[in-house]
Formats: structure tokens, C-alpha cells, sequence
């Protein structure tokens, strides 16, 4: 079994597009991250959830839109998708926000023409 | 801001040897966490070992041992007798608090048969 999930693990599009990644994880973790690692591989925090609440939101662009169903579930929503936002998204999750444990997904490859 | 530095993009080493990756941090906190985490070529985040601040014991993980001197905020990894899976880019991490996670630039470690 998979701790944490991410689908699709690939995906490319075009400019303009708006696109979905999915993450699930089956630890019963309370804490759920979203990381954007760019071409450099430099990684950094976009979002963070507890329970479902928002606690963490980086200068990100508001094309960017976390949403958390329930606290095994976080998904990135993408508007009007530009050349810039092409990376490799990680999910993430934690039992405990303190201790930054994080376990990752697999990641999924954004690639925008 | 906490920042955290990995002032060696490359290194090798031959199998069976030993090796260590350098890694420097910034904070002005005094409860804190410090990660090694390691990406191979499958783009999974894999963590390595773990350090908490308050100890002054420097963790080990089988061939992974860290070096973590608090006042010159210095937290280096050492593998020892290098196989070749550990072929990968290993990325410092801290976090505090907050829960979030934040990383060096990484070291892309080569391991030459």
C-alpha cells in the first residue's frame, strides 16, 4: 500500500489550461503539505493543511487553489496555467506539524507548453 | 527567516568509502528539527535521518551519521562504506515549530563502482 498517493504522475498541458493533482494518504496523518520542486530541484513549501484548515500559504499565486475534503485528502487546483509553473509537485504528510517528519508522495511532473 | 545551505552541488565518492555532504543553517530559534532527506533518479523523497535540537547525541542510522554542532549551526551527514544505491541528490532540511519544512539547495552525491 501506497502511504501517499499522488495522481497523476505525470502530466503536460497547454498555457492557459486548468489542471487538477490529487494526493491521498492512508497514514491517518492530521498534517497535509503541498512542496513545488523547480527545474534547479530547489524545494519549497506552497501550502500546508491541519484537519482540514488551512495553515501554511506561501506568496503563492492565487491561481493556486488548495482544497482538503477530509484530512487523508489535499488537492491542487491550477487556473490558467503559465510556462513558469512547470515542476514537479510533491504531496505530503505528517503526524505531527512540530516535528517536520514529512513522508512524501512520488510526485507528479507538471510540464506546461 | 530560517535558511538553510548546502555549499556542495557535487560530490563522489568510490564504493566502499566514505563520504560527507556539509550542510549550514540560519535560525534564532532554540527548539528545532534537522533532516536529511534523499531523492534518487525515481524522484521519491526518502528521509535519512533525523535530529533533534535539544540532543546533544548525534543520531546515527545504520552507515548514516550526522555531525551536528548547534553553536556553529552546522548539521553534516557522513555515509559510511558507500554502496551504490546511495547514488542520489540528498537535501538538508529544518524545521521549527511551524511545521514547515524548509530545504538546502541539495548535493548531488555520485558513487563510482
Amino acid at each position: 500500500d501506497t502511504a501517499v498517493s499522488q495522481t497523476p504522475k505525470y502530466l503536460v498541458t497547454q498555457m492557459g489550461n486548468d489542471k487538477s493533482i490529487k494526493c491521498e494518504q492512508n497514514l491517518g496523518h492530521d498534517t497535509m503539505y503541498w512542496y513545488k520542486q523547480d527545474s534547479k530541484k530547489f524545494l519549497k513549501i506552497m501550502f500546508s493543511y491541519n484537519n482540514k484548515e488551512l495553515i501554511i500559504n506561501e506568496t503563492v499565486p492565487n491561481r493556486f487553489s488548495p482544497k482538503s475534503p477530509d484530512k487523508a485528502h489535499l488537492n491542487l487546483h491550477i487556473n490558467s496555467l503559465e510556462l513558469g509553473d512547470s515542476a514537479v509537485y510533491f504531496c505530503a504528510s505528517s503526524q505531527a506539524r512540530s516535528t517536520g517528519e514529512l513522508f512524501f508522495g512520488e510526485g507528479s511532473r507538471l510540464t506546461v507548453l | 527567516a530560517q535558511t538553510v545551505t548546502q555549499s556542495q552541488p557535487e560530490m563522489s565518492v568510490q564504493e566502499a568509502e566514505t563520504v560527507t555532504l556539509s550542510c549550514t543553517y540560519d535560525t534564532s530559534e532554540s527548539d528545532y528539527y534537522l533532516f536529511w532527506y534523499k531523492q534518487p533518479p525515481s524522484r521519491q523523497m526518502i528521509l535519512v535521518i533525523r535530529q533533534e535540537a535539544y540532543k546533544q547525541q548525534n543520531a546515527t542510522e545504520n552507515r548514516f551519521s550526522v555531525n551536528f554542532q548547534k553553536a556553529a549551526k552546522s548539521f553534516s551527514l557522513k555515509i559510511s562504506d558507500s554502496q551504490l544505491g546511495d547514488a542520489a541528490m540528498y537535501f538538508c532540511a529544518y524545521s521549527s515549530n511551524t511545521g514547515k519544512l524548509i530545504f538546502g539547495q541539495g548535493t548531488t552525491l555520485q558513487v563510482k563502482p
